[in-house]
């Protein structure tokens, strides 16, 4: 399968721990974006990636919250000091980009902060 | 702000009814408007797009969406809803034509069909 994979799927924290998770785009790719959800919502854009270049990030993406994408490939999501409020699932989607796009989603890594 | 409306949050039907799911967006521009579906345990597929031309795009599994600009709306369509359409759905909007990265999805509707 040569789908969006994110690891890990689920994750369990205790408040202000420190959380990373990863994305693996569709690999000719160029363009990649985190989304959270949260119960009973639609994904929220948290931010984008054009190769490495950070292009784009939400006002939902506290000092907390850091992305990289240091090779143009795979992302990072790293959340610092972790709160309940962030208890989601952190979705990652990838795309090309030539004007007209659509965005391919992966699985998600549901958090849960105790 | 721009935003995207679902006027219905939990839709049941019976098998063989016909089904038709609201979306409208808030924004005066060139846009790009999809369908996404998530069924239980799964996660986003895109069911269908709209970029320009035809308004009445079809997309999977017998699905269809009219945009109708005048109005705001994408409403997805089905003739005929069999069980395995279980599911939520999302409407998304890129704004700006794909000049935007990101899309903005309304909160979902969720489709339950009887047997």
């Amino acid at each position: 399968d040569t789908g969006v994979s994110q690891d890990p799927r689920h994750k369990i924290t205790k408040r202000g721990q420190n959380v990373t998770f990863r994305c693996d785009p569709i690999s000719e790719h160029n363009r990649l974006y985190w989304y959270r959800q949260t119960l009973g919502q639609g994904p929220e854009f948290l931010t984008y990636f054009q190769n490495e270049a950070q292009l784009e990030k939400s006002r939902l993406l506290s000092d907390r919250f850091s992305a990289e994408r240091p090779k143009g490939s795979f992302s990072t999501l790293e959340i610092q000091r972790t709160e309940q409020g962030d208890s989601a699932m952190y979705l990652c989607a990838s795309s090309l980009y030539q004007g007209r796009y659509e965005q391919y989603f992966g699985p998600g890594t549901r958090l849960t902060v105790t | 702000a721009q935003s995207v409306s679902q006027h219905n949050h939990h839709v049941i039907l019976s098998e063989a009814a016909s089904l038709e799911l609201g979306c409208n967006y808030s924004y005066g521009g060139t846009v790009n408007l999809f369908w996404y579906v998530q069924y239980p345990g799964q996660h986003l597929q895109l069911l269908l797009k709209y970029f320009s031309g035809d308004p009445l795009v079809k997309g999977i599994k017998g699905f269809e969406a009219e945009f109708i600009k005048s109005k705001f709306s994408f409403n997805l369509r089905k003739p005929s809803v069999q069980w395995s359409d279980t599911a939520e759905y999302f409407c998304a909007v890129n704004a700006g034509g794909g000049s935007q990265g990101n899309l903005i999805f309304g909160k979902g509707t969720k489709l339950s069909v009887k047997p």
